[in-house]
């Protein structure tokens, strides 16, 4: 069993829609990240949190430490939110390394 | 101020060849890693730095060597391409180990 597990693996949804995207995790954690990557592109990082909620724009991300659960939120969703979305966590457990989703590839249809 | 630039962007390589992949930050961070991302897999960490003249072993190292002899730079060397390492390359920093990651734009590596 992984130790980050993303959910979906693909989502497309009409401009517009509301999106939700999953990650639990199984281990423990300092920090949760959000990091999207467009096709062909770079990784940039949208949120770094430890508890609560935070809110950048039209994307929301809440975490639930106690339910090991974090889930990132897209309001009003445009076609250039199309990208891989990935949820990595900060494992107190392994010198803070990173580990990984799969990733929840998010296509947005005008 | 750039954040972290990696050169090259894309490297055709015959197998057996060698080269030397180039990451360097401006942000003056300590951590630096070494990702390999994988189609339909998430990305693997190669091997990481947790300061200058400091590396260590991640989940796949093998065929892999590092260096980091100045903060700001962390080289990535394969002695003998594999086919197997066709893959895209992604470096990053931290400014501590659990600080937000600030990713490379990313080499694509093909051996043939």
């Amino acid at each position: 069993k992984n130790e980050v597990e993303q959910s979906p693996q693909n989502l497309t949804a009409q401009e517009g829609e509301f999106i939700t995207i999953n990650c639990s995790y199984s281990v423990g954690i300092s920090a949760l990240h959000w990091l999207q990557q467009h096709p062909g592109g770079g990784i940039v990082s949208l949120f770094m949190l430890s508890s609560g909620k935070k809110k950048h724009g039209r994307l929301i991300a809440t975490i639930n430490i106690q339910e090991k659960h974090s889930s990132l939120h897209i309001t009003a969703s445009h076609p250039r939110d199309s990208a891989v979305y990935i949820c990595a966590v900060s494992s107190m457990d392994s010198n803070y390394q990173l580990i990984w989703g799969a990733g929840t590839k998010l296509i947005i249809k005008p | 101020n750039a954040g972290v630039t990696q050169t090259p962007k894309f490297r055709v390589l015959k197998t057996g060849q060698s080269m030397t992949l180039l990451c360097a930050q401006d942000m003056n961070h300590e951590y630096m890693y070494w990702y390999r991302q994988d189609p339909g897999m998430g990305l693997r960490l190669i091997h990481y730095s947790v300061g200058e003249g400091t590396t260590a072993k991640g989940e796949v190292p093998d065929g892999y060597n590092v260096s980091r002899l100045k903060k700001q730079n962390f080289l990535l060397g394969l002695e003998s391409a594999a086919p197997s390492q066709t893959s895209v390359y992604f470096c990053a920093s931290t400014e501590q180990g659990d600080t937000e990651a600030f990713f490379g734009q990313g080499t694509r590596l093909t051996v043939v």
